[in-house]
This record gives structure tokens, sequence and C-alpha cells, in this order.
């Protein structure tokens, strides 16, 4: 069965250095997402993305966070400039269509921030 | 932000007890409210997808319902195996492209 594929699965850096999560979602998948989880606490959603481009962001994704489909099978989310808040599990997600349509979950990066 | 609860936040089973919880969230806006299986170190799996006041779905031994009026869903699970062992999320859908979780609950089935 196609799956969710999340590189690497556990990335350390230090605060302020920039990082980028990848995801390789379902081929014949149209919607893509990026949740995360801290530790201790719920599942937020960050982004979606439809098109090639974003359809959807909450207040957590600030102008720190940018996704790109560069190839059309990626889906990279990349974080300028890390800070200790930004340590959680990153997931990546997509979906055949957005309405009505469970989402296929990545296993998921954790980051780590020193 | 919708603030979606789950209950229990954790349960203890003996294997063979059937057992629920349940998911609750606001009614206004609601769109779908989805059911996860989130087994340790694995991703979040897909078990149901509710839309309609009064849908009730089974896949083996796990059925959910949903009351769209009242804001709830139970998850059910007939004769609980120790591989029933895992968090349960849920998340409900307001009709934009995202989702907002609960915090689960932890099921384990003593065998």
């Amino acid at each position: 069965e196609p799956e969710v594929t999340q590189t690497p699965s556990h990335q350390v850096t230090q605060m302020g250095q920039e990082v980028i999560l990848r995801c390789v979602p379902i081929s014949n998948h149209l919607y893509f997402y990026w949740y995360r989880q801290i530790l201790g606490q719920k599942v937020e959603f960050l982004v979606s993305f439809y098109n090639n481009e974003i359809s959807e962001k909450s207040e957590i994704f600030d102008d720190q966070f940018s996704v790109e489909r560069p190839d059309g099978s990626n889906f990279t989310l990349k974080i300028r400039s890390t800070k200790l808040e930004d340590s959680a599990m990153y997931f990546c997600a997509s979906s055949v269509i957005s309405y009505n349509s469970p989402l296929h979950f990545g296993n998921g990066t954790r980051l780590t921030v020193t | 932000i919708l603030n979606v609860e789950q209950s229990p936040q954790s349960l203890h089973v003996q294997e063979g007890d059937s057992t629920n919880f349940t998911c609750s969230f606001p009614s206004s806006n609601f769109y779908a409210l989805h059911w996860y299986r989130w087994e340790t170190a694995k991703s979040p799996e897909a078990l149901f997808v509710m839309t309609l006041n009064g849908d009730e779905k089974k896949k083996g031994r796990i059925s959910a319902t949903l009351n769209t009026k009242e804001g709830y869903s139970y998850l059910y699970i007939k004769g609980s195996q120790p591989e029933d062992s895992a968090t349960y999320l849920c998340a409900c859908q307001t009709g934009a492209n995202n989702l907002f979780f609960g915090t689960g609950t932890r099921l384990t089935v003593i065998p």
C-alpha cells in the first residue's frame, strides 16, 4: 500500500539555524499538509497546500515557515531561523481531496532545537 | 481554534472487554469528524471519516457514531485485543482544509 514518507526521522539543530523537513506524499494525492505535535500537546495544523500554492495556514505558520513542492514529488517544510519552541514532531500528510477524505500521515520528523 | 475534547485521557482494559471513548466538539460550522489510530513509533492511521448526523461506521471490531447536533462522537471497540493498544485521536473539520485534533485517548489492553 502506498505511504507517505518523511526524512529525516530525527533532526537536531541549533537555535537560529535553518532546517528543511522533507516529505514524499502519496503520488495520486492532491492535497498536502504539515502538522506538528509539541510533546504533551495536541496535534496542531500548520499549513495545507494544493495546486502548487498554500490554501490555508494557521497562526503558527508565520514568516519563518515556508513550504515548497520543488519537483512534483517532494513536499518540503522550511524553518528559516529555528527557535527552541519549534522543537516538536512534524507530520506530513496527504489526501486525495480536501473534504470528507482521510489524511494519510508520514511517520514524522522529530525536530530538536538546542 | 476549535476546542476538541476527548475522554478519558487513558484507559486500561482486559483482553476481551469491550470499551468506548468520547470525542466532543463544537457543533457550529461542523463539516466532518475523523478518527485516527496511532500506535507508538508509527504514523496515525485513518479509521473513519463521518459527516452526517447519525452516521455509524464500522471496521471489524471497531465502530463509531456521530451526533452533530450535540457535538459528540463515540468510538467503540468490541472484544479488545492487545493489538488494539494505541492512542485514538479524533479531529474535527470545519469546512476548511485543516483538522482540529483532540489530545487523544491512550488505550492499553492487558492480555
